[in-house]
């Protein structure tokens, strides 16, 4: 079984700071791919970026970065220069290749304060 | 490119009524899907996936069921509406990614957000 830990119920970062939402995980298989999504006040489920298991190299998609630690079994999602706009739930998820899709943190409420 | 729309935004229930959610997608073809519940302030639980017409797995024994009539249809129910129903209710939708469904992200639709009263 597949468990996703987020340890921040919420955090507060001011406008243009870096943040670094924390994501562990639990797999018994060698082969998964770990998510980050966005869930804006309107409820709409937003992905953001992916990592594979054997990807070597961190994965990045504008300002986010995914800081993968594979034998710490963590998944950070790392975000610059933090707006506004960026306030919303985050969510770690992760996938071992069958068709019953991701399994999810409980994710981590961000603020951004001007 | 593809779309998904889930329907109705949201939904004031009686207990005891039926429920009928709807989801169909656009611009794909043979999905899998799926549809998920949040609760207040939490994670998300799959309830239902599918992999092709008629084919339905459910993960989590309750008072709901799922259908796919057609390759991008995909409907929650419930003959009897629980007050443990309400919540926050995704469908979603993949296709298998260059490495296999490890690489498919899950694409939302905007929920449907269901209250029983």
């Amino acid at each position: 079984a597949q468990k996703i830990t987020q340890t921040q119920p919420g955090m507060f970062v001011q406008e243009k700071e870096a943040v670094t939402l924390d994501c562990t995980y639990d797999t018994s298989d060698q082969s998964y791919g770990l998510f980050w999504y966005k869930q804006p006040s309107s409820g709409e489920m937003i992905f953001l970026i992916y990592q594979g298991s054997y990807d070597e190299q961190n994965a990045t998609e504008g300002r986010y970065s995914l800081n993968f630690q594979k034998a710490r079994k963590s998944a950070n999602l790392v975000i610059s220069a933090s707006q506004l706009g960026d306030s919303a739930m985050y969510f770690c998820a992760m996938s071992a290749g069958g068709a019953d899709g991701l399994t999810f943190g409980k994710g981590t409420h961000l603020i951004i304060q001007p | 490119s593809q779309t998904i729309h889930q329907w109705p935004a949201t939904l004031v229930q009686p207990v005891g009524s039926p429920l009928s959610l709807e989801c169909t997608v656009e611009g794909t073809s043979n999905p899998n899907l799926y549809w998920y519940r949040q609760a207040a302030g939490r994670g998300l639980q799959l309830l239902f996936y599918s992999v092709g017409i008629g084919q339905i797995s459910s993960e989590v024994p309750q008072n709901l069921s799922a259908s796919r009539p057609q390759d991008r249809q995909f409907i929650l129910s419930s003959k009897k509406l629980l007050l443990s129903d309400s919540g926050f209710y995704l469908c979603a939708w993949s296709i298998l990614g260059t490495r296999g469904a490890m690489s498919s992200p899950l694409h939302f639709g905007n929920g449907t957000r269901l209250t029983v009263t």
